[in-house]
């Protein structure tokens, strides 16, 4: 079956622009994170959704970054007022659902990333 | 603080040998832990995982053995094939969290 895509495969901005990164998750997977990896660095997780309870942002460095999904699938990550800093490859995942708190754990799933570079 | 750390940022292995691939955690609480490998742009894919509840998990050329008392992973691969050539990360679910917590990484090269 179709794996997590993401989309655009690259992106390159002025500072100070706003960028929108899209993923589509696995059909199924109601569990959806974003991630990013900074050059030398391991990934960092940004926000979680798990079907249709609240988000969890605690990942998010900024204000300037939000995230929505809409209808339990797709997902849009959105950084404002984009910052040299920003600049990593942005990770989607998805799982069939959140895990730990069921006391069940399943694997996320990546999709390509897309890698933004801010000039 | 680094919670999850591979203190190896590379490793060299002959085709056909053992790779062993380290991961050190600081939280007692973590109690499931998993491997990921990565190629450049593409995404990471899933290896293996374990539970706390195991010391060991087998699937093919890769097992995965935890030591909770050391607070320390390792992932074995054998025998090692050139096509193993990649980025691994280890990955750790803890508690109530629904994220995984990643290591830094380690780029294996396999030598033919």
């Amino acid at each position: 079956g179709a794996g997590v895509s993401q989309s655009p495969s690259n992106k390159v901005t002025e500072k100070g622009k706003d960028v929108e990164l899209r993923c589509d998750p696995i059909s199924g997977h109601t569990a959806l994170y974003w991630y990013r990896q900074s050059l030398g660095q391991g990934l960092e997780f940004l926000i979680y959704f798990q079907g249709n309870s609240a988000p969890d942002k605690s990942g998010l460095p900024s204000d300037r970054f939000s995230a929505e999904r809409t209808g339990g699938s797709v997902s849009t990550l959105t950084i404002q007022r984009t910052q040299q800093e920003d600049s990593a490859v942005y990770l989607c995942a998805s799982s069939l659902e959140g895990g730990g708190s069921s006391g069940t754990y399943y694997e996320q799933y990546f999709g390509p990333g897309t890698r933004l570079t801010v000039t | 603080d680094q919670q999850v750390k591979q203190n190896s940022p590379s490793l060299s292995v002959q085709e056909g040998r053992i790779s062993i691939l380290n991961c050190d955690y600081t939280n007692s609480m973590f109690d499931y832990f998993l491997w990921y490998k990565k190629y450049p742009a593409e995404g990471p894919t899933f290896l293996i995982s374990i539970s706390s509840i195991k010391d060991k998990n087998e699937d093919g050329r890769f097992t995965v053995f935890l030591n909770k008392s050391a607070k320390h992973l390792s992932l074995h691969i054998v025998p090692s094939q050139p096509g193993d050539s990649a980025v691994y990360f280890c990955a750790v679910y803890g508690g109530a969290t629904n994220k995984l917590i990643f290591g830094t990484g380690t780029l294996l090269a396999v030598q033919p």
